[in-house]
């Protein structure tokens, strides 16, 4: 079975420019989750997706990030102007979801992303 | 506020003997907990995990146990080996919103 895929790998861009990050979830899971990681602390959520709806973007700082899961497979997330702060991990994972089932998400391999 | 917390920011065993790392969580509603496990450049990978139905779950060298009344949970790593050495990372399942929540994470390094 294919795992999470990430893309890119890697990202250095200026403060101020912009960046996408693309992840394709595991095929048949329904809910897919965005997390930024940055170094020395645990995964925070910045967006949840359920099929195609959006079930939690609370964290999400919405003047700067946006994202989006079209027919509810791939996504992607987008940093418009980027600030020296954002420079993290962003991991992408996906779950079979739903209420009522407790299960473990699987994560992909991340972006590492460094503003300068 | 972080809901869910891991004290030990590192621990360090000689290979061989038991790692024990800690966690513990805040809101009584938790129902669910997991266990990741963090290697460099890699994403968390899924370890172990518990509902709040059962005090204890085991799987080969891991063991998760659960205190519900402590809102406590740890786990257990024997015999601890080389290659265990990694971030640990804690996490609920948060029952309303099916989101997780992660610990800090502790960096666990096992002595040859």
């Amino acid at each position: 079975e294919a795992g999470v895929a990430q893309s890119p790998r890697y990202k250095i861009i200026e403060k101020r420019q912009s960046v996408a990050f693309w992840c394709n979830p595991i095929s048949g899971h329904a809910t897919l989750y965005w997390y930024q990681q940055i170094l020395g602390q645990g995964p925070k959520l910045l967006i949840q997706f359920q099929n195609n709806g959006v079930v939690d973007d609370s964290q999400l700082p919405k003047d700067r990030f946006s994202a989006e899961r079209l027919k509810g497979v791939d996504s992607t997330l987008k940093i418009q102007p980027a600030k020296l702060e954002d420079s993290a991990v962003y991991l992408c994972a996906s779950s079979p979801g739903g209420v009522g089932l407790n299960t473990e998400a699987f994560f992909g391999q991340g972006t590492r992303l460094t503003v300068v | 506020d972080q809901q869910v917390k891991q004290n030990s920011p590192s621990l360090s065993v000689q290979e061989g003997r038991i790692s024990i790392l800690n966690c513990d969580y805040t809101n009584s509603m938790f129902d669910y907990f997991l266990w990741y496990k963090k290697y460099p450049a890699e994403g968390p990978t899924f370890l172990i995990s518990i509902s709040s139905i059962k005090d204890k779950n085991e799987d080969g060298r891991f063991t998760v146990f659960l205190n519900k009344s402590a809102k406590h949970l740890s786990l257990h790593i024997v015999p601890s080996q080389p290659g265990d050495s990694a971030v640990y990372f804690c996490a609920a399942l948060d029952p309303g919103t099916y989101k997780y929540i992660f610990g800090t994470g502790t960096r666990l390094k096992v002595l040859a």
